[in-house]
């Protein structure tokens, strides 16, 4: 069965310290990756993104990400978190049908919460 | 760049109506998707759109349908509404000519009493 686990319902760092989000998946196919960012009340902004090649991703506002097929997962990092950062976080799997995004598989998301 | 488009922001309906809510894609993309997002939970997927056809769905019943407009927009219907179909409901936006990841608009809050 295809599916994403977020272990971390809830995380609160302190802000300046580093921050490492877990998500493991499940997918039969080859998988293509995704973290997005939700905001209370919006909707989802991409982080970064996983296709191919280099297994370390770089994304917006400092964030980065590492593809370990080995352990099945793709786990999300900030090496110091600012107080802006405070939302939900969401790992996401599909794959690509044509040239397009197929469905995407969410995980649960973690909320993290930032503390001065 | 508009980016996803979807309205309306917020609804209020009661139990056993019908809706419809509405997407207009990202300039340069063919084929939408809608998600449905219960308060607390991840976004699940309902159906995707390409071609004025529906090419997947998710695991949801019958009274969920939607439709493609030649301009490449959509709409969400949703029948018979229950409680639970109260949720976040996200569209989201993708290109089938080159590799693309999927952008989201703000959702529209589906609120049924």
């Amino acid at each position: 069965a295809q599916s994403v686990t977020q272990p971390d319902i809830h995380i609160t760092v302190s802000e300046g310290a580093s921050l490492e989000l877990r998500c493991n998946y499940s997918y039969g196919a080859t998988p293509y990756l995704f973290w997005y960012v939700q905001s209370p009340g919006q909707g989802l902004q991409l982080l970064l993104k996983y296709f191919s090649g280099d297994t370390l991703v770089q994304g917006i506002k400092g964030f980065e990400a590492e593809f370990k097929r080995s352990q099945s997962s793709f786990n999300l990092r900030k090496p110091s978190v600012h107080w802006s950062d405070a939302a939900e976080y969401f790992c996401a799997v599909g794959a690509l049908y044509g040239g397009a995004t197929n469905k995407l598989i969410f995980g649960t998301g973690t909320l993290l919460a930032v503390q001065p | 760049d508009a980016g996803v488009t979807q309205s309306p922001t917020h609804l209020i309906k009661t139990r056993g109506q019908q809706v419809t809510l509405r997407c207009s894609p990202k300039s340069g993309h063919d084929t939408v998707s809608w998600y449905q997002q219960a308060l607390g939970q991840g976004p699940q997927f309902i159906f995707q759109y390409y071609e004025e056809e529906e090419r997947q769905r998710g695991n949801f019943p019958d009274r969920f349908s939607g439709h493609q407009f030649p301009n490449y927009s959509s709409e969400l219907n949703v029948n018979a509404l229950l409680l639970g179909d109260s949720a976040l409901y996200l569209c989201a936006s993708s290109s089938q000519d080159r590799n693309t990841e999927a952008f989201f608009g703000q959702g529209t809050r589906l609120t049924v009493v």
